[in-house]
């Protein structure tokens, strides 16, 4: 079945990059029906899609109109996986951050682990 | 976007008895193509991540129990718990998956009374 297995840092300093990874088995994040989604979880803002990507012959990505300017998720097709990379970042911005996949339609499912992300000088 | 709304926002049942869930959507997400509702559920337990329980407001995800149901169309949605269980303590949340931004409800957390 697939699994999703994120790393990466639990504290980042204000104003730098957030940078979290998901390792994908038993799917492709080159399949032609999934997508590969970032998803934050925080008491002040529940529950909040942050972006996908996803490819349909080409490479697409969707982000969160909030985010837009400050949000990368990059496929990385050489070591199954995808990325987030988050800019500037501040202490608003702490949160549990989870990968999720999407295959066909738009519920998410899988989940990976959950990373908890801290900013904080 | 598609603010999604939920209630109550907490609940405690007697084990045995039945749970019900509400979800509102801010628009409908019926989709007059295919007659779907995109609308999922999940449970989600402490210090984990969420697990899909329904999609398309009704069906069940595989392995899941039957005492779970959802129903609804449009804008209104129910999850019913018919005979709650121990290990049904958790945070629901309802989903949509009509448009971009997906978007969840709030929750709404389920306890033993």
């Amino acid at each position: 079945q697939v699994q999703l297995q994120q790393s990466g840092p639990g504290l980042v300093k204000p104003s730098q990059t957030l940078t979290l990874t998901c390792a994908i088995s038993g799917d492709s994040v080159s399949s032609n029906t999934a997508a590969w989604n970032w998803i934050r979880q925080s008491p002040s803002r529940g529950l909040e899609w942050l972006g996908r990507t996803y490819y349909r012959s080409k490479w697409y990505n969707e982000y969160a109109v909030s985010l837009k300017s400050r949000i990368t998720i990059n496929p990385d097709t050489t070591k199954n996986q995808f990325s987030l990379q988050l800019t500037s970042v501040t202490p608003e911005d702490t949160a549990v951050y989870y990968c999720a996949r999407c295959d066909r339609q738009n519920w998410f499912d899988p989940w990976g682990q959950g990373t908890l992300v801290t900013v904080s000088s | 976007d598609i603010v999604m709304t939920q209630s109550p926002d907490s609940l405690a049942v007697s084990l045995g008895e039945r749970a019900s869930i509400n979800c509102k959507s801010s628009q409908s997400v019926l989709h007059s193509s295919n007659n779907n509702n995109y609308l999922a559920w999940y449970q989600q337990k402490p210090g984990q991540p969420p697990k899909l329980l329904i999609y398309w407001a009704s069906t069940r995800e595989s392995g899941v129990p039957d005492r779970f149901s959802g129903s609804g169309s449009g804008t209104d949605f129910t999850l019913t718990i018919s005979s709650l269980q121990a290990e049904d303590v958790a945070v629901y949340y309802c989903q949509q998956y009509l448009n971009t931004p997906f978007t969840f409800g709030p929750g709404t957390k389920v306890d033993i009374k």
